[in-house]
């Protein structure tokens, strides 16, 4: 079973259009909690923490729950920029701060 | 600032052949890793440094070795490539304080024929 397991996709949705993402962890551990973006053929870059009592950033919602060991992700009215490949990432506190990965899950968002 | 630059881009080995990635960063990051990315599967740690003149293994470090001599450089090492580390490669750094933000390089995209 893999450590973070999302949805690979593709999303299609118009723009303007609300599209959430979720993603689930086996290690119940597991510390902290991340969305990246990558762009095609670009590195990640860090979207957002995502904190237990959920967090916003402008059109960007992420949520926790730890019970049941999933993360999601909310975009509202998504932009064509918006498209991507959205990564979810967890860590443990080793003191190495290594990153576990999602394979991550594909947006497109049309005209 | 540059950030963090990976040389080279691309490139393409015959099986056995051997090659340096060379990292650089001009953050002053303490924590510096080397990760692969394969088609459907996430990024996965080969190795990683705590500081200079450290490093340990991560999650696939076999057939790799590195090196953090400077603080700013993090090499990462196939002594005979193989066709399975055909790989996009991802250098990263971070600080050490709070936070677990990770900073990536533009990639090298590795083909082993």
């Amino acid at each position: 079973r893999k450590e973070v397991e999302q949805d690979p996709g593709p999303f299609n949705v118009p723009e303007g259009a609300t599209v959430a993402f979720n993603c689930t962890y086996s290690n119940s551990a597991s510390q902290s909690f991340f969305w990246y973006r990558q762009d095609c053929r670009k590195e990640p870059k860090l979207l957002m923490s995502v904190y237990s009592s959920g967090n916003e950033d402008g059109r960007f919602t992420a949520q926790l729950n730890r019970a049941s060991q999933y993360i999601s992700l909310l975009i509202r009215d998504s932009k064509l920029s918006d498209s991507a490949t959205y990564l979810c990432v967890v860590t443990l506190d080793t003191g190495r701060r290594a990153l576990t990965f999602g394979s991550g899950t594909r947006l497109q968002v049309q005209p | 600032n540059a950030g963090v630059t990976q040389t080279p881009k691309f490139r393409v080995l015959k099986t056995g052949q051997s090659m340096t990635l060379l990292c650089a960063q001009d953050m002053n990051h303490e924590y510096m890793y080397w990760y692969r990315q394969d088609p459907g599967m996430g990024l996965r740690l080969i190795h990683y440094s705590v500081g200079e003149g450290t490093t340990a293994k991560g999650e696939v470090p076999d057939g790799y070795n590195v090196s953090r001599l400077k603080k700013q450089n993090f090499l990462l090492g196939l002594e005979s490539a193989a066709p399975s580390q055909t790989s996009v490669y991802f250098c990263a750094s971070s600080t050490n304080r709070d936070g677990y933000e990770q900073y990536f390089g533009p990639g090298t995209r590795l083909t082993v024929t």
